[in-house]
C-alpha cells in the first residue's frame, strides 16, 4: 500500500531553474492538493485539483503551474525557481473533498540558492 | 486574522503526562474536524476525524469539539516520548481543509 508517492524526495536549485515535482496515489481518489509549509506559517495551499481534468488555484498560486495527469498523476511545475520558494511541499488526495481526512505523502525538501 | 488559531509551542512534558492540545476557529461553517500528526521530515497522517460537537475517544486519545465555543482539544493519556511530534488541526464545511499551524509536543522520559 504504497498511499501517495512523492519524487524527488530533496531538490537544490539555482534561481532561474525549472523543475516538476511529481505525485501519484493509489487510492483511487478524486481529490488531490499541492501544499507548501513552512516554519510559522502551517501548511498553505498553492493549487489543488477537484477531480480529473479540473485545477484550481489555491491560496499561494503565483510562481507555479500544475498539471492533473490523470486519475492517480499530479504534477506541480516551478518555471522559473526563486529563494522564497525553499519550501518542504506536500500533495496530498482524498476520495471527495475533504471528508475522511487528507493522506499526504512524505515531501520534497526543495532549496533554491 | 487567520480562521483557524493555534498555540505553536513547544509544549514539553513528562513522560505519562495528560497532554491538552487546543485550536480556535472563527468559521462556524465548519462541520468536520480532524487531528493530524507530523513526525519530523515526515508527511502529516490523520488521527482522529470527528463530525460536530461530542467527544470521540481511539485508545489514548480523545478529540473534543464545542461548536458553540468554536474550539476543538485533542486529549493524550499516558503520554509516551513517541508522541514527540507536531500537531495539526485542520477542519472543513465539507469541501477543502482549513490547517492551524501546528503545536509542537515533546514528551521527555
Amino acid at each position: 500500500n504504497a498511499g501517495v508517492t512523492q519524487t524527488p524526495k530533496f531538490q537544490v536549485l539555482k534561481t532561474g531553474q525549472s523543475m516538476t515535482l511529481q505525485c501519484a496515489q493509489d487510492m483511487n481518489h478524486n481529490s488531490m492538493y499541492w501544499y507548501r509549509q513552512d516554519p510559522g506559517m502551517g501548511l498553505r495551499l498553492i493549487y489543488y485539483s477537484a477531480s480529473e481534468g479540473t485545477t484550481d488555484k489555491g491560496e499561494v498560486p503565483n510562481g507555479y503551474n500544475v498539471s492533473r495527469l490523470n486519475k492517480r498523476e499530479f504534477s506541480l511545475r516551478l518555471e522559473s525557481a526563486a529563494p522564497s520558494q525553499t519550501s518542504v511541499y506536500f500533495c496530498a488526495s482524498v476520495r471527495t473533498g475533504g471528508l475522511g481526512g487528507y493522506t499526504f505523502g512524505s515531501g520534497t525538501r526543495l532549496t533554491v540558492v | 486574522q487567520k480562521e483557524v488559531e493555534q498555540d505553536p509551542g513547544p509544549l514539553s512534558v513528562p513522560e505519562g503526562a495528560i497532554v491538552s492540545l487546543n485550536c480556535t476557529y472563527s468559521n462556524s461553517a465548519f462541520q468536520y474536524f480532524m487531528w493530524y500528526r507530523q513526525y519530523s521530515r515526515k508527511g502529516p497522517e490523520l488521527l482522529m476525524y470527528t463530525y460536530s460537537s461530542g467527544n470521540k475517544e481511539d485508545g489514548r486519545f480523545t478529540a473534543q469539539v464545542d461548536k458553540s465555543s468554536k474550539y476543538i482539544s485533542l486529549f493524550i493519556r499516558d503520554s509516551q516520548p513517541s508522541d514527540s511530534a507536531t500537531y495539526l488541526c485542520a477542519m472543513t464545511p465539507g469541501n477543502m481543509l482549513t490547517f492551524g499551524g501546528g503545536t509542537r509536543l515533546m514528551v521527555k522520559p
